[in-house]
This record gives structure tokens, sequence and C-alpha cells, in this order.
């Protein structure tokens, strides 16, 4: 079956590095891959998504590329903020009327 | 729009209680799913219903029953409340129907955190 694997938190930078959360997928077919991120207290919001290979998503600095030839989609930002402290979930889905998978979560740390 | 929303926002209950979760959706969406969240396990799928009149089973449905009352509300159901079901909830919906296609993005309610004593 489908399934994501991302990488293991908590991730701890400093403002202003360079982030990369790495997530790998599993699929059929071809499936729509999604970046969600959760502010503590909150449910999840839809930070940026791809829905065919070599398409990149982006919202707010974050960047990631759909690349099926490795399987992957890692989400990267050039510069955080401390505002982007947080946990990120990498989540595909095959089809339209199925819910979609979610990798457990990578908690990011962002200290000034 | 308030988008989807999500009562109660905290809860206690006692082992061998029953509750009812309540979800709804102001955005004319099709889909319907419930979550939970545990430190360290991520998200995992209860139940989901892809449209008025239906509902599936996802990854952990033991303990747990659903409602799709109308195309805005989808309830989630604990008859008889056990600790390991202490957890945070989410309910989530999005556009998708019945018919195939690729998939659209899910919206979450803020959660509601539940204790089982």
């Amino acid at each position: 079956g489908n399934s994501v694997t991302q990488m293991e938190g908590p991730v701890t930078l400093s403002e202003e590095a360079f982030l990369t959360i790495n997530c790998t997928y599993t699929a059929t077919g071809y499936p729509s891959l999604f970046w969600y991120v959760q502010y503590p207290g909150e449910g999840l919001q839809l930070l940026l998504k791809a829905t065919k290979a070599d398409d990149k998503g982006s919202n707010k600095g974050f960047e990631a590329t759909y690349r099926k030839e490795t399987t992957s989609f890692h989400l990267e930002k050039g510069s955080v903020q401390v505002s982007d402290s947080a946990v990120y979930f990498c989540a595909l889905s095959g089809t339209r009327n199925t819910p979609l998978v979610f990798g457990k979560g990578t908690r990011l740390s962002v200290i000034a | 729009n308030a988008g989807v929303t999500q009562t109660p926002k905290f809860q206690v209950l006692k082992t061998g209680q029953s509750m009812t979760l309540q979800c709804a959706q102001d955005m004319n969406h099709n889909s319907m799913y419930w979550y939970r969240q545990d430190p360290g396990m991520g998200l995992r799928l209860i139940y989901y219903s892809a449209s008025e009149g239906t509902t599936d089973k996802g990854e952990v449905p033991n303990g747990y029953n659903v409602s799709r009352l109308n195309k805005r509300e989808f309830s989630l159901r604990l008859e008889s409340a056990a600790p390991s079901q202490t957890s945070v909830y989410f309910c989530a919906s999005s556009e998708a129907g019945v018919a195939g296609g690729r998939a659209d993005t899910q919206y979450f309610g803020p959660g509601t955190r539940l204790t089982v004593l």
C-alpha cells in the first residue's frame, strides 16, 4: 500500500539557517503530494502541494519538488524564522476519494 | 466561513463513560474524516465518509463509531472509553466525492483533546 517516510525530529535550527526536511514515498500510480504544518495548539493546515512529477509547490518561502525518479518530496526553506517552529507532515494521496496517508511528522524548533 | 469546527475543545472522561465528538463543515465538502494524533505516531485515520450516507473504516476503527448525519456533520462516538483512547482528535473535510480523479486538499478542525482516566 501507499506509505510516507519522513525524517525524524526534532530538528533545531538557528534563525536564518537553511532547512531541509526529507520525505520519501511508496505508492502505486501517480499520487499527489502534500506538506501540512501544525502550529502549537492548532490543527493541521496545508502548506503546499504538487500533483504531478517535476511540479514545485511553494508557499511562505517553503518549497518542495515532486521527484518521481527518487520518489521524494523534500521540504526546503532558505532562511527560517522563529515563527516557523511547528510540526511538519508530509502526505500523499493516490485517488480523489481516498484519505491522505501521513508521515509521522517532524518537529522543527527555531531559536533566535 | 468558519471552515471545520469541532466540539468540545477539551474533555475528561472516566473509563467506561461514553461521549460523542461533533464535527461540522461549512464548505459544502463531500468527504469527511476523523483522525487521532498521539505522540510519535503521527496522524492515524479512524473512519472516513467519502460522501453523505457512506462511512468506511480507517487504520484504527476499534472502539469507535461514526455517523454522517448530513452533508455538513460527521460525529465520532466512543461507547465505552478506555485510557488507550486518550488522544487529540481531529476532524477534516475535502471536496472530493465518489468520482475518481486526483486527490485534493483536506481542511482540518482545531482538534479535541480527550483524556480518559
